[in-house]
């Protein structure tokens, strides 16, 4: 079975500054995919980010990087230069390679403080 | 606009009265899923669909059904809602693409209260 953890509940982080949110993973599976979403406090879900597992270059996103060491199954999301904005709930998700069941992580509250 | 909606957004309804949530998508996906979100757990998958006529169980299908006999509707329908399945309620589409890297697109929400 595949399982994400966000051990982190919440943070804040001062506006401009950088945050790492944690997001490590366990499968079997050799092929599988990671993407990060913010929901803001209006509810609805948006996709940032997207790693592959067999991408060889951690990917970017404009002001969101997802850091990806695959040896040590974890897949943090790194936000530069914090906005207000930015406050939200983030999940991390992971679907294996060809099949439709994704597993989401249980969320990370970011607040940015002026 | 792409979008997926979902209907109704919010409702409250009692023990035992059979209820169905609409979610239709307008970009002809193959694949859908909906979603259960409670606090401290996160999304948890419910039930998706491949293409039509074929769905499969999530991780909590308990108390749930649905129905894919449209490409574009995926509704949920629960039979005899209990207060346990008070949550918000996410549906979400995506096409096949390569491999796994393609992102979900999800509706807004819908708030279910069952007393």
């Amino acid at each position: 079975a595949q399982k994400i953890t966000q051990t982190q509940p919440g943070m804040f982080v001062q506006e401009k500054e950088a945050v790492t949110l944690d997001c490590t993973y366990d499968t079997s599976d050799p092929s599988y995919g990671l993407f990060w979403y913010k929901q803001p406090s209006s509810g609805e879900m948006i996709f940032l980010i997207y790693q592959g597992s067999y991408d060889q270059q951690n990917a970017t996103e404009g002001r969101y990087s997802l850091n990806f060491q695959k040896a040590r199954k974890s897949a943090n999301l790194v936000i530069s230069a914090s906005q207000l904005g930015d406050s939200a709930m983030y999940f991390c998700a992971m679907r294996r390679g060809g099949y439709q069941k994704v597993t989401f992580g249980t969320g990370t509250k970011l607040q940015v403080i002026p | 606009e792409a979008q997926v909606t979902q209907n109704p957004r919010y409702l409250i309804t009692v023990t035992g009265k059979k209820l169905t949530v609409t979610c239709s998508q307008n970009m002809n996906h193959e694949y859908m899923s909906w979603y259960r979100q409670d606090p401290g757990l996160g999304l948890r998958q419910i039930y998706y669909s491949m293409n039509v006529e074929v769905t499969d169980k999530g991780d909590v299908p308990e108390g749930y059904k649905v129905s894919r006999k449209e490409k574009r509707n995926f509704p949920l329908i629960l039979e005899s809602p209990s207060p346990n399945q008070t949550s918000l309620y996410f549906c979400a589409s995506r096409t096949r693409g390569e491999d796994s890297n393609q992102p979900q697109h999800f509706g807004d929400g819908t708030r279910l209260s069952i007393l």
